[in-house]
C-alpha cells in the first residue's frame, strides 16, 4: 500500500517571504498522481496544485511550484511572496496511475499547518 | 459548476447515538468518496463508489458505519451506534470516472461530536 509522510507538523513563515513544505511517498508503481490540497478553517479540501509523475517539469500555479524528485520520491510545496490568506493546513496526497476501481481514491500524508505571521 | 454539498454542517450525539449524513456530489460525477478525518490527522478514505455501486469499503467499519448511494446521485453515511471514537469531520468528495489525473472535489465536510 501506498504511504504518504509529511515530517513537518507545523511551519511559519512571515508575511511575502517563501516556505517550502515537505513530503514524502512510497510505492512501487512508476506511474501516479500527486497532489497538494489546502485546507483552512473553513475545512473544504481545495486543490493547489497537482503533478503527474511521468512528467518530469515542476508544474507551477502562480505562486505555488513543486519540486518533484521522482527517485527521491520527494514532493515539496513551495509558496512564493506568502500571503496571510496561505494560512491553513496543507495535505499532499498520492493517486495511482493504475485506472480503475479504488485506484482513483487519493492516500493523504498528516499535513502541515502553516502560520503566515504579518 | 456547484460543488459538493453537504449537510448537516455540525451535529453533536450522546454515544450509542444514530446520525446520518448527507452529500450531494457534482452534477455528472460518477465517483464518490467518504472521507473521515480525525482531528490532527489526514484524511481516511471509508467508502467509495462508482455511481451506485460500492468500489472500496475495506476501511468502513461495518459493524457501526453504512452507506448508500441510491440511483447513483445523493449519498448517505450512517453510524448506529456511534462511539466516542467516531469524533471527526466527514468528508464527501466526488470525481468524474475514468479521469486519473482529475482532482477529488471535496464539500465543507460535517464536524461529528460524540460525547
Amino acid at each position: 500500500a501506498q504511504t504518504v509522510t509529511q515530517s513537518q507538523p507545523e511551519m511559519s513563515v512571515q508575511e511575502a517571504e517563501t516556505v517550502t513544505l515537505s513530503c514524502t511517498y512510497d510505492t512501487s508503481e512508476s506511474d501516479y498522481y500527486l497532489f497538494w490540497y489546502k485546507q483552512p478553517p473553513s475545512r473544504q479540501m481545495i486543490l493547489v496544485i497537482r503533478q503527474e509523475a511521468y512528467k518530469q517539469q515542476n508544474a507551477t500555479e502562480n505562486r505555488f511550484s513543486v519540486n518533484f524528485q521522482k527517485a527521491a520520491k520527494s514532493f515539496s510545496l513551495k509558496i512564493s511572496d506568502s500571503q496571510l490568506g496561505d494560512a491553513a493546513m496543507y495535505f499532499c496526497a498520492y493517486r495511482s496511475g493504475i485506472s480503475g476501481g479504488s485506484n482513483y481514491k487519493l492516500t493523504f500524508g498528516k499535513g502541515t499547518l502553516l502560520t503566515v505571521n504579518p | 459548476e456547484a460543488g459538493v454539498a453537504q449537510s448537516p454542517r455540525y451535529k453533536i450525539i450522546e454515544k450509542r447515538q444514530s446520525v446520518a449524513f448527507w452529500c450531494n456530489p457534482i452534477s455528472g460525477h460518477a465517483t464518490l468518496y467518504w472521507y473521515q478525518q480525525i482531528l490532527g490527522q489526514g484524511p481516511k478514505l471509508l467508502i467509495q463508489f462508482q455511481n451506485n455501486g460500492v468500489v472500496d469499503d475495506s476501511q468502513l467499519p461495518k459493524d457501526r458505519f453504512s452507506a448508500e448511494r441510491l440511483k447513483g446521485v445523493d449519498s448517505t453515511l450512517k453510524i448506529q451506534p456511534a462511539k466516542l471514537e467516531d469524533s471527526a469531520v466527514y468528508l464527501c468528495a466526488s470525481s468524474p470516472a475514468g479521469q486519473q489525473n482529475s482532482p477529488l472535489h471535496f464539500g465543507n465536510g460535517t464536524r461529528l461530536t460524540v460525547t
